[in-house]
């Protein structure tokens, strides 16, 4: 079967630096992406990877190795505001991960 | 552009009624996903379309539901008749297809079957 796998729940201080990872099992794989979606709201494009390597974007980082099946969004600089959940997709958005519900603490 | 527009934002009925879910995609843009979001299931796609054509409809759950895309601006999707276990938070996302994958969600239509 196809999977992503990702934790469901990260806890972090505002102002310090969170990595969500991604693990997925597809037959065959074009990229994954990353999206934000607070309570209550609808999800938000971040990033993608389509060949491994970093990609940066402002605050947000996004990592694939294709060879681990892995990737990674890493978040700096916290602020409030980035509390929300971050779901991981693969294949143009044909498969989800379950969401990382990101707690941020004063 | 005033981005992916769904309608309605809420929709309550009782359960045996037909529902109508729709939505207007970002103008040029060549793909269009729906989506149901639970707690229990998360975020699974139902159906998406490229062109106006269905390609992939193997997430819909049964017979139940249907979806039409009759013009490149307008897509629907039917519940017919609904059942309580088809509450959720439905989306509609919309996406250019130009190779980095970013798609648009619409505010999504909360479903409640009674």
């Amino acid at each position: 079967g196809q999977s992503l796998e990702q934790p469901s729940e990260v806890t972090a201080v505002e102002g310090a630096i969170v990595q969500i990872n991604c693990t997925y099992q597809t037959s065959g794989f074009y990229g994954l992406s990353w999206y934000q979606q607070h309570d209550g709201g609808a999800p938000t494009f971040l990033s993608y990877n389509g060949l491994d390597g970093l990609e940066e974007t402002g605050r947000f980082s996004s990592f694939l190795s294709r060879s681990d099946s892995y990737g990674y969004l890493l978040l700096q600089e916290l602020q409030m505001k980035d509390s929300a959940s971050y779901f991981c997709a693969v294949n143009y958005q044909l498969i989800w991960g379950a969401g990382t519900k990101l707690i941020i603490k004063p | 552009d005033a981005g992916v527009i769904q309608s309605p934002r809420h929709e309550v009925t009782e359960m045996g009624q037909e529902v109508t879910l729709r939505c207007k995609p970002i103008s040029g843009h060549d793909y269009l996903f729906w989506y149901r979001q639970t707690m229990m299931r998360g975020l699974e796609l139902l159906i998406y379309f490229n062109n106006n054509v269905p390609i992939d409809d193997s997430g819909m759950p049964e017979d139940r539901f249907s979806a039409k895309m009759p013009n490149a601006s307008f897509s629907t999707l039917k519940i017919q008749p609904s059942e309580p276990r088809d509450s959720a938070v439905y989306f509609c996302a919309s996406g250019a297809g130009t190779g980095d994958e970013k798609l648009f969600f619409g505010s999504g239509t909360q479903l409640s079957v009674l």
